[in-house]
């Protein structure tokens, strides 16, 4: 089966501080990967699509600035929060879209990562 | 018409029941509807999932239900277990372009030993 990793699970950091959390397709190629944020039971929030070699597509909202993103290669992509603040506090999860025929609907989701910004 | 609403908010039904969660759509061009079940500080794991010219899917005991006509689909969960408790989310894809998932809210399911 599509395994998606991401790390880290859970980060500690202290406010004005960048924090990155990686998502990596194991098995598969990913030209597109998409990142999530999650309140407390919420749903999952899009916060941007990633592109390989291409800038990220960013939601309504969203600032690019703040949360940068690098898809820098088919089975990577990353998520940079900079200058962290406590209301950046959340649960970011990723997922990947498997290129491959028929599966390609399918996103595969990382386990997500706990921000915790003091 | 990019939403996906679902129902209800929270369930709780004794094991071996059958849990029914609702979702319904308003863009006839959503063409793939994905379930995702998770569990508490995880990421979603995709369940089950139809196209819209298919009226049924069963996968052990998963089941969707189609409704092309009602823009309506649900989710059955058959001879309910403690572990299948967790939290439902429907949601729905248009091809072409990026595939976006459009997320429907969430149930959060408690099965009752």
């Amino acid at each position: 089966g599509a395994v998606v990793s991401q790390h880290p699970s859970w980060v500690i950091c202290k406010s004005g501080t960048s924090v990155k959390i990686e998502c990596r397709s194991l098995d598969f190629q990913a030209t597109t990967m998409f990142w999530y944020r999650q309140f407390p039971k919420q749903s999952l929030m899009l916060m941007a699509t990633s592109n390989e070699g291409s800038k990220a597509t960013y939601e309504q909202g969203v600032e690019k600035d703040k949360f940068l993103i690098n898809h820098a290669s088919l089975t990577l992509s990353t998520l940079t929060v900079t200058s962290a603040h406590p209301e950046d506090s959340s649960f970011y999860i990723c997922s990947a879209r498997d290129d491959r025929g028929l599966a390609k609907n399918i996103q595969y989701f990382g386990a997500g990562t706990r921000l915790s910004v003091l | 018409q990019q939403q996906v609403k679902q129902s209800p908010q929270s369930l709780i039904v004794q094991k071996g029941g059958i849990p029914i969660i609702n979702c319904a759509y308003e863009n006839t061009a959503f063409d793939y509807f994905p379930w995702y079940q998770q569990f508490p500080g995880k990421g979603p794991a995709l369940l089950i999932a139809i196209r819209p010219d298919v009226s049924e899917k069963k996968e052990g005991r998963f089941t969707i239900s189609f409704n092309k006509s009602a823009k309506q689909f649900s989710l059955h969960i058959m001879d309910s277990q403690p572990g299948d408790s967790a939290t439902y989310f429907c949601a729905a894809i248009l091809s072409g372009g990026y595939n976006k998932l459009i997320f429907g809210a969430g149930t959060r399911l408690a099965v009752h030993p």
